[in-house]
């Protein structure tokens, strides 16, 4: 079965601290897997895929299929980094989607 | 267009009524996804379409929700006789390529509309 788990609902960290929002995933194959972010009043993103193995807004992911985890990371947190962040798992037919963590920086 | 339009924004409605959302994909999108979001909760899958046809079909949650599509463009979702726990945010998505569709071009990622929230009162 998929599934993807998102252990924090609620983080809160002061702008400059660095940021981890934890992600782990169940999947018998070989996992695809994203981040979508939703900004406040804006609807959900993409911010970034595995495969591309890129940075975007200074937000990393690396796939760790030994811990079945795909944390999201950001060495120096910016207000405008306040949102909700969902991790994904891309399966057959569809996205499975974990219950997201509403990320919140405070100045 | 410009993106993924969805309509109505907000629906309020009367339990026990029927509601239709729309969803307008991206143009040129073949694949289209419905998901629903309850307050405080994680995305949920309800369905995929391919085209016309639907592969999956998994997530509806009862007889009372069904989808259609037109070609590869519009779809609708339909609730008949919409209960209290109907009321949630409907989320939309298309893609260029069906869900496995990876490597480079990304013609898997989903493009969201905005959604429409549905109140049933």
């Amino acid at each position: 079965a998929q599934r993807v788990t998102q252990p924090e609902k609620l983080l809160s960290v002061f702008k400059g601290a660095p940021v981890e929002l934890k992600c782990n995933y169940s999947y018998s194959g070989s996992p695809e897997l994203f981040w979508y972010v939703q900004y406040s009043r804006q609807r959900l993103q993409l911010l970034l895929r595995h495969i591309s193995r890129e940075s975007i807004k200074g937000f990393t992911a690396d796939l760790n299929k030994g811990e079945t985890s795909f944390h999201l990371k950001k060495p120096f947190a910016q207000e405008e980094d306040s949102a909700m962040y969902y991790c994904a798992l891309q399966g057959a037919q569809k996205l499975v989607f974990g219950q997201g963590t509403r990320l919140t920086i405070n100045p | 267009g410009a993106g993924v339009s969805q309509s109505p924004s907000n629906k309020v409605t009367e339990k026990g009524k029927d509601v239709e959302l729309r969803c307008d994909p991206i143009s040129g999108h073949t694949a289209l996804y419905w998901y629903r979001q309850r307050l405080g909760q994680g995305l949920e899958f309800l369905i995929y379409f391919q085209g016309n046809s639907a592969p999956d079909k998994s997530g509806l949650p009862s007889d009372r929700f069904s989808a259609e599509r037109t070609g590869e463009s519009v779809s609708t979702l339909t609730i008949q006789r919409t209960q209290q726990e109907d009321s949630a945010v409907y989320l939309c998505a298309s893609s260029k390529d069906r869900p496995l569709a990876g490597g480079p071009g990304a013609k898997n990622i989903q493009y969201f509309g905005a959604g429409t929230r549905l109140s049933v009162l």
